[in-house]
């Protein structure tokens, strides 16, 4: 069974870094398109970043610049390491896998439960 | 880039259905969207993807039979009919656009949905 879990969300204060780890079971990271996606207190969902599976990278404009997202292949596991934070950036970060076939990606099919993260003084 | 408009709520009395919408922006009636559901307090979870033509692909894991998909024009619709308790949630459209340094993935603002 597919399973991410999510870890390293906490309190830091407005300019400080923090760095978000996904263990990731019942598929190989390395063969998939990984994101993490943000969702603000009461807001809606927010796409912040993607690798895939040849290790290219993209993100959001909100965080470009700030935020890298990265894998440990042999450990199975996606990060996110997060500079600069912003009160803005507070919010649950999740991990999900999107799934392709050949006509293309097929949706976020696996997503953890979530990690919180503060920013505030 | 795809901007995906939801209605903020929609409600339905216990084993009656509902047609919940994601409208897609002038310029991308051939897009795809994705469906999620949020119960309060969980995570997303992957319903299904649809584009004009009906379903694409497989439902997400556990998605009863009384959940389906359908698409029109710039409208991407998911209807649950006998709705049940464990229906009232949030649900979202996303959709993927670009690849590569290009990509982006956007979500709808969600609806709310309340069984009555």
């Amino acid at each position: 069974e597919a399973q991410l879990v999510e870890s390293g969300g906490g309190l830091v204060r407005p300019g400080g870094s923090l760095k978000l780890s996904c263990a990731v079971s019942g598929f190989t990271v390395t063969n998939n398109y990984m994101n993490w996606v943000r969702q603000a207190p009461g807001k809606e969902l927010e796409w912040v970043s993607i690798i895939y599976s040849g290790a290219r990278t993209n993100y959001a404009d909100s965080v470009k610049g700030r935020f890298t997202i990265s894998r440990h292949n042999s450990k199975n596991t996606l990060f996110l390491q997060m500079s600069s934070l912003r009160p803005e950036d507070t919010a649950v970060y999740y991990c999900t896998r999107t799934s392709y076939d050949s006509g293309g990606l097929t949706g976020m099919d696996v997503w953890g439960q979530g990690t919180t993260v503060i920013v505030s003084s | 880039q795809p901007v995906l408009t939801q209605p903020p709520s929609a409600s339905a009395s216990l084993g009656a259905s509902v047609t919940l919408t994601c409208t897609l922006n002038s310029g991308f009636n051939d897009y795809k969207v994705d469906w999620y559901q949020q119960r309060p307090g969980k995570g997303p979870r992957f319903m299904m993807r649809v584009g004009i033509g009906g379903i694409v692909g497989s439902k997400g894991d556990g998605i009863p039979d009384r959940f389906s998909v359908s698409g029109s024009g710039l409208n991407r619709f998911l209807t649950i009919k006998d709705i049940q308790e464990e229906d009232e949630s949030d649900y979202y459209c996303g959709a993927d656009h670009g690849y590569g340094t290009t990509f982006m993935y956007v979500f709808g603002s969600g609806t709310k949905v309340t069984v009555l």
